[in-house]
């Protein structure tokens, strides 16, 4: 199964971007890439998912290298609310029954300086 | 509020003795999945049902069980505990299986084995 390896933790100021890196060199052609994140004391929920091309929603961007081994979640503004374990995971099609990959691992937990 | 409910928040027993965790999906969810969450090994996924048919395995033990109802809530049996078990249990949904579902998780059972 195609892994994905993530810092196990990061600071960044409040108020300015974040990038977080994910690297995951063994993705096939069809997984996409998913982010969640975990505030403290709940459970993951989900930020945001994309293919091949970058993608934005309201909470962040996700910028997809064009080898697609790695790809890294904005945050563009970050707030102290933002200071949670950001999970990177893939997820295969469909087609893969029984092979769904679902590793969650002990992604980046990120602390915000205000 | 996710949309995910899970019974009980927390539980307190001894190695030895078998626990049952349930988790109702969002309305209209088919898809429940299980993972454990323990301070060393990060969010494991357990097993995925989908529509009432096992979907997909992970790291589950075979003291653990589940299994998914005709009304779509799920529960899953803990037998035998070991003081490893000690974790949270989180359960999500999905509206399907396949690789662009977003996941909605609940907020988890704490288990404590004593």
């Amino acid at each position: 199964d195609a892994k994905t390896t993530q810092p196990n933790s990061m600071e960044s100021n409040e108020e300015e971007p974040v990038h977080l890196p994910c690297n995951h060199s063994t993705i096939s052609g069809t997984d996409y890439i998913h982010w969640y994140r975990q505030l403290p004391s709940q459970g993951p929920e989900y930020v945001i998912h994309g293919l091949t091309s970058n993608v934005n929603n309201r909470m962040a961007s996700l910028a997809i290298a064009e080898d697609r081994k790695s790809s890294t979640l904005i945050l563009h503004r970050a707030t102290l609310r933002d200071a949670a374990v950001y999970y990177c995971i893939l997820r295969g099609a469909i087609s893969n029954f029984g092979n769904e990959k679902l590793t969650f691992g002990t992604g980046t937990r990120l602390t915000i300086i205000p | 509020d996710s949309g995910v409910t899970q019974t009980p928040k927390h539980l307190i027993t001894a190695t030895g003795q078998r626990v049952t965790l349930r988790c109702s999906p969002r309305s209209g969810d088919l898809s429940v999945y299980w993972y454990q969450q323990s301070l060393d090994q990060g969010l494991q996924f357990l097993i995925q049902y989908y529509n009432g048919e096992e979907r997909a395995k992970g790291n589950i033990l075979e003291r653990f069980s589940a299994q998914q109802f005709p009304d779509l809530h799920s529960e899953l049996n803990l037998s035998s505990l070991e003081l490893g078990d000690s974790a949270l249990y989180f359960c999500a949904s999905s509206v399907l299986a396949d690789s662009t579902d977003t996941q909605y998780f609940g907020p988890g059972t704490r288990l404590t084995v004593l």
